[in-house]
């Protein structure tokens, strides 16, 4: 079956602009994940939805990180503001109920110039 | 504060030259310790879950195994094809986040 997909691949931005970045999570996985991979640096946790509902977002790093997954599917994640130190690899992750191994997506390179 | 810590940075094998990768962790109440394989401009692939000190997995020329500080990932007669990073992860407490350590950067030379 399909795995995880995420749009854009590459996204280049300027400072200070808003951004969207969109998950498509495996079909019937209830748990979803954001995370961020810097280079050299393994993936850092960001959000994890439960359904529809947030159920830990303690890994946002401030209120211009915002995510959101209206139908209990699809994820998207909104960076307002934009700074130079945002750019990163966001990697999503969808599990079947949380419990299980989180199965990644191949990921959104942002790059705020 | 939960951790993981994974040695070397890098290794370069030769093929069929066989290794072990390390990862050291602390956490509270451990649920799980994952290992993913990272290719180049790709998302981490699943490898293996372990539990519980004393388990084992086995996925082709690669073993898992755990203990209750550490797990290692067993590579045998490995192969150019194996190359790329290797992350261990846990997921800890209450919560189903993973904390990963910063991987190793395995070459197999052929």
């Amino acid at each position: 079956g399909a795995g995880v997909s995420q749009t854009p691949s590459n996204k280049v931005t300027e400072k200070g602009k808003y951004v969207e970045l969109r998950c498509d999570p495996i079909s019937g996985h209830t748990a979803l994940y954001w995370y961020r991979q810097s280079l050299g640096q393994g993936p850092e946790f960001l959000i994890y939805f439960q359904g529809t509902g947030a159920a830990d977002d303690s890994g946002l790093p401030n209120d211009r990180f915002f995510a959101v997954r209206p139908e209990g599917s699809v994820s998207t994640l909104k960076i307002q503001r934009t700074e130079r130190g945002d750019s990163a690899v966001y990697l999503c992750a969808s599990s079947f109920d949380g419990s299980g191994e989180q199965y990644f997506g191949p990921g959104t390179r942002l790059t705020v110039t | 504060e939960d951790q993981v810590t994974q040695s070397p940075e890098a290794l370069r094998l030769q093929e069929g030259e066989s290794s072990s990768l390390n990862c050291s962790y602390t956490v509270s109440g451990l649920r799980g310790l994952f290992w993913y394989r990272q290719d180049p401009g790709k998302g981490p692939e699943f490898l293996f879950t372990l539990y519980s000190a004393g388990e084992e997995k086995e996925k082709e020329r690669l073993k898992a195994t755990l203990t209750k500080k550490e797990s290692f990932l067993h590579i045998t007669a490995p192969k150019p094809e194996d190359s790329a990073t290797y992350l261990c992860a846990v997921r800890s407490g209450a919560t189903n986040k993973l904390i990963f350590g910063t991987g190793t950067l395995l070459a197999v030379q052929p």
